[in-house]
């Protein structure tokens, strides 16, 4: 049972133009959650992170926003770069533990 | 600076072998984890610990185990390493809950 879905495995947007990549979750007690971008033969580094108590969080060219009451999140990457393209993954963890669980990751191509 | 290390990089070893993956943090952190990553399946969580001597299972935990004598050390062992564990597996530290997790550069495994 996947708690933490990425539905689209992969996605294509031109350099310059907004890279929106999605994320859903079925656990209702997760209150954290985070992007990770990876590059292949790099471990998955940190790029942002959200509190349910927020519903925006931004970071440069980075915000993600939540939707709890749609259980959906999406990281908006604006405007898109060449080195954006790798692997995203969605991440959550829940309060009552600190185990992080991921999703199963967007590859994103930023098309020149 | 602090970091969080990985050894060996590639490991290739038979069927049936016992294997064991190490794991080293200077970052003086208490959450550890160990993911494996596949195609199709993203980041799955095998072991996690929160302290010296507290291991917990993961999603993926069959034929594996961890110990944790110490906060630097996480080592991953296959008891009988099989064809499916096949993988690259990623090592992880944070400092506490809802915070976010540092990887190593993981370690490609190929049972033969």
């Amino acid at each position: 049972d996947q708690q933490v879905k990425q539905n689209s495995p992969s996605l294509s947007v031109q350099e310059g133009r907004i890279s929106i990549l999605n994320c859903d979750y079925t656990n209702s007690m997760f209150d954290y959650f985070l992007w990770y971008k990876k590059y292949p033969a790099e471990g998955p580094t940190f790029l942002i992170s959200i509190s349910s108590i927020k519903d925006k969080n931004e970071d440069g060219r980075f915000t993600v926003f939540l939707n709890k009451s749609a259980k959906h999140l999406s990281l908006h990457i604006v405007p898109s770069q060449p080195g954006d393209s790798a692997v995203y993954f969605c991440a959550a963890s829940a309060r009552r533990d600190d185990k992080i669980i991921f999703g199963k990751g967007t590859r994103l191509h930023i098309l020149p | 600076d602090a970091e969080i290390t990985q050894s060996p990089r590639h490991k290739i070893t038979e069927t049936g072998r016992q294997v064991t993956l190490a794991c080293h943090q200077t970052w003086n952190h208490n959450n550890m984890f160990w993911y494996r990553q596949d195609l199709g399946h993203g980041l799955r969580l095998i072991h996690y610990s929160y302290g010296v001597q507290d291991t917990n299972k993961g999603e993926v935990s069959d034929g594996y185990s961890v110990s944790r004598s110490n906060t630097e050390d996480l080592p991953l062992t296959l008891e009988s390493a099989a064809s499916s564990q096949t993988s690259v597996y990623f090592c992880a530290s944070s400092v506490q809950m809802n915070t976010e997790a540092f990887f190593g550069q993981g370690t490609r495994l190929t049972v033969v």
